[in-house]
């Protein structure tokens, strides 16, 4: 059975780090391409970062530059390093499982998703 | 960069139909994808690759896509299918996934 558990959220002040974790279960990490998502309280989802199965990482406009996606094989986890973070970054995180093949590129697992609450 | 345009909110009496748009440019040559969130949960698969159902997903769930808009059709819908629902595409030539605003799916 696929299993995404996130961990790490919490408060943190602005300009502050944090380190999110997304431990699977069920497959393999590294032979997957995965993602983060975030939604902020009240609003949509917001898609963040992507590590393809090959390593090559992707970013959105907000977030590029502060945020690193990575992944452990060994630990069979997915990470996202939130650095400079700001009041806008407040939201649940989820991390996703993506299914790809060729114009098709989707989410069919979901973790429970991990709140960061960036404040003063 | 690519943008998917819902409307807010939607209503339907249960037993009928309710059909959710999702609209963007050329979107009829994407694949479009839909989830289901309902409050305090995680966003569940409900339509990938426009029509597809993952297996789980009531026959009563299906999709479409055409031109400028992709629809999420829901048929003889139920209370249980209040939540919101939220389009999705891949911008390929970004390497970005794209989502829609969400619409609110109210069953009166």
């Amino acid at each position: 059975e696929v299993q995404l558990v996130e961990s790490g959220g919490g408060l943190v002040q602005p300009g502050g780090s944090l380190r999110l974790s997304c431990a699977a279960s069920g497959f393999t990490v590294s032979s997957n391409y995965m993602s983060w998502v975030r939604q902020a309280p009240g609003k949509g989802l917001e898609w963040v970062s992507v590590i393809y199965s090959g390593g090559s990482t992707y970013y959105a406009d907000s977030v590029k530059g502060r945020f690193t996606i990575s992944r452990h094989n060994s630990k069979n986890t997915l990470y996202l390093q939130m650095n400079s973070l700001r009041a806008e970054d407040t939201a649940v995180y989820y991390c996703a499982r993506d299914i790809v093949s060729r114009e098709l590129h989707y989410f069919d697992y979901w973790g429970q998703g991990t709140l960061v609450t960036v404040s003063s | 960069s690519y943008v998917l345009t819902q409307p807010p909110s939607v209503s339907v009496a249960p037993g009928q139909t309710a059909r959710i748009t999702c609209g963007g440019n050329n979107i009829g040559s994407k694949s479009v994808h839909w989830y289901q969130q309902k409050p305090g949960q995680a966003p569940v698969l409900v339509v990938y690759d426009d029509s597809d159902r993952p297996s789980g997903i009531p026959e009563r769930f299906s999709g479409s896509n055409s031109g400028n808009t992709a629809t999420l059709t829901i048929s003889r819908v139920e209370a249980g299918d209040e939540a919101d629902y939220y389009c999705q595409v891949w911008d390929s030539s970004s390497d970005r996934g794209v989502f829609g605003g969400g619409t609110k799916l109210t069953v009166l």
